[in-house]
């Protein structure tokens, strides 16, 4: 299995600010996966990231709110621009193993004043 | 489209009862892959078990064992002898050919009290 670490752990911004939160798998990934976890809800998908393409964003998540970088293929950057309360949410990456199953990072649990 | 149904929002038990997870899925795909998480409150989200769709054994791990119907699109999560420890949030999620990354259910929340 891949270990997966995301840096922060855990902020809380103001409104208007923007965050970006890292991802680093401890192996070399094709596929890098950005989800949403807002509070007592489910994990939401906002954009499958691929090392040499841009990014694919999921209907209702725009490039302009959640840019993603992907440089290499251990490593992923999303960017909370602009925030507002409504963006406070557990972000968390995940990388698809051999056998498709997912595993995540620990997240990062994100507080907008 | 895919979508998965975890009707069960909150369960629960008193230690050392058996409890049973319920999740059914939609996809058009005929080559799918379902898988279980748990997520205690430490946020954590933990891996249990992957299912393809060609393969229906049924699958027993220790407490864990899990029924997959394709006749009803289940793919349900019982745990045996319920534990504290077991007190989670439990996801149900599902990708295809068409969707490599995982949708999930909404979630069951299990409490076991001691």
């Amino acid at each position: 299995s891949a270990v997966i670490s995301q840096k922060p752990s855990r902020d809380i911004c103001q409104r208007g600010t923007s965050l970006t939160i890292q991802c680093q798998v401890d192996s070399q990934v094709t596929m890098m996966f950005w989800y949403r976890q807002q509070p007592g809800q489910s994990l939401t998908l906002i954009a499958t990231a691929n090392q040499g393409s841009e990014a694919t964003y999921e209907s209702g998540f725009v490039i302009d709110k959640f840019p993603i970088s992907r440089p290499n293929l251990t490593f992923s950057t999303l960017t909370v621009s602009n925030m507002s309360p409504e963006d406070s949410s557990i972000y968390l990456c995940s990388v698809e193993a051999k056998q498709r199953e997912g595993y995540f990072g620990p997240g990062t649990r994100l507080t907008v004043l | 489209a895919q979508k998965v149904t975890q009707a069960q929002t909150e369960i629960s038990v008193v230690e050392k009862e058996d409890v049973t997870l319920d999740c059914v899925y939609e996809t058009r795909d005929t080559t799918y892959y379902l898988f279980w998480y748990k997520q205690p409150p430490s946020g954590e989200l933990v891996f249990l078990i992957r299912r393809n769709s060609f393969d229906e054994q049924n699958e027993i791990s220790g407490r864990y064992s899990w029924n997959f119907q394709k006749s009803t699109s289940s793919f349900n999560f019982t745990i045996t002898a319920s534990q504290v420890v077991d007190s989670a949030v439990y996801f149900c999620a599902l990708s295809d050919t068409g969707r490599r990354a995982l949708t999930f259910g909404s979630g069951t929340r299990l409490q076991v009290q001691p």
